[in-house]
């Protein structure tokens, strides 16, 4: 079963504007991880959060993390057409070392409109 | 310098047709991954090797066998393809996750695009 589901699972908005990603999980995590993908390419780490951390900053990107509500939040502030792009949210399930994985989400549509 | 290469990025074959996707990592991972998307974007693991050695098989069909030459490189090869088996298979590598350390990070490749027919 999933770990992670992003909300929305659609956002268009303006240039210039800030983009709100949610993502709530089921289990106890050690940390969560944003990716970011291209139309057509793979996916590319963004930044993570640990689960001692309840915000974190790296450029344009913030993000927080609830343990209590079991969620987390990217924000992409004064977004560009160039973030145009999917964005999920991955956290990692099993015990740490080889037999760890990471779970993704759905997935959340940015589409930034010049 | 490309990080995590897949070959090839396109790939279309008929039902029924065995087929390889080949990967290579050059960023010194000891663990790389085969993952399935489907067209719904949704991202599922499949495979996971560190050092050669198999770690996670998530239910895959056995039509589906990984290949791990050396700790740079991931093989996938697909015996008796099926409409199914459509999709983007993305490969990745990563230092063993660990609590902390520097595994929590993956390196995807480019994906190669699969169309059975």
């Amino acid at each position: 079963s999933q770990q992670g589901e992003e909300d929305p699972q659609a956002l268009s908005i303006q240039e210039g504007e800030n983009a709100t990603m949610n993502c709530s999980y089921k289990t106890s995590i050690n940390n969560l991880q944003w990716y970011r993908q291209n139309s057509g390419r793979g996916l590319v780490h963004l930044i993570l959060i640990r689960s001692n951390e309840r915000e974190k900053h790296s450029g344009r990107l913030r993000v927080t993390l609830d343990t209590s509500k079991k969620s987390s939040s990217l924000l992409i502030t004064a977004s560009r057409a160039a973030d145009t792009a999917s964005y999920f949210c991955a956290t990692p399930i099993g015990n740490t070392g080889a037999n760890s994985k990471l779970t993704f989400g759905k997935g959340i549509t940015l589409s930034v409109r010049p | 310098d490309t990080a995590v290469s897949q070959t090839p990025k396109y790939l279309v074959t008929q039902m029924g047709n065995d087929k390889s996707i080949k990967c290579e990592q050059n960023l010194g991972h000891d663990t790389m991954y085969w993952y399935k998307q489907d067209s719904k974007k949704f991202l599922k693991i499949m495979f996971s090797y560190n050092n050669k050695e198999l770690i996670i098989n998530e239910t895959v069909p056995n039509r589906f066998s990984p290949k791990s030459p050396d700790k740079a490189h991931l093989n996938l090869h697909i015996n008796s393809l099926e409409l199914g088996d459509s999709a983007v298979y993305f490969c990745a590598s990563s230092h063993i996750l660990t609590s902390g350390g520097r595994g929590d990070t993956q390196y995807f490749g480019p994906g190669t695009r699969l169309t059975v027919l």
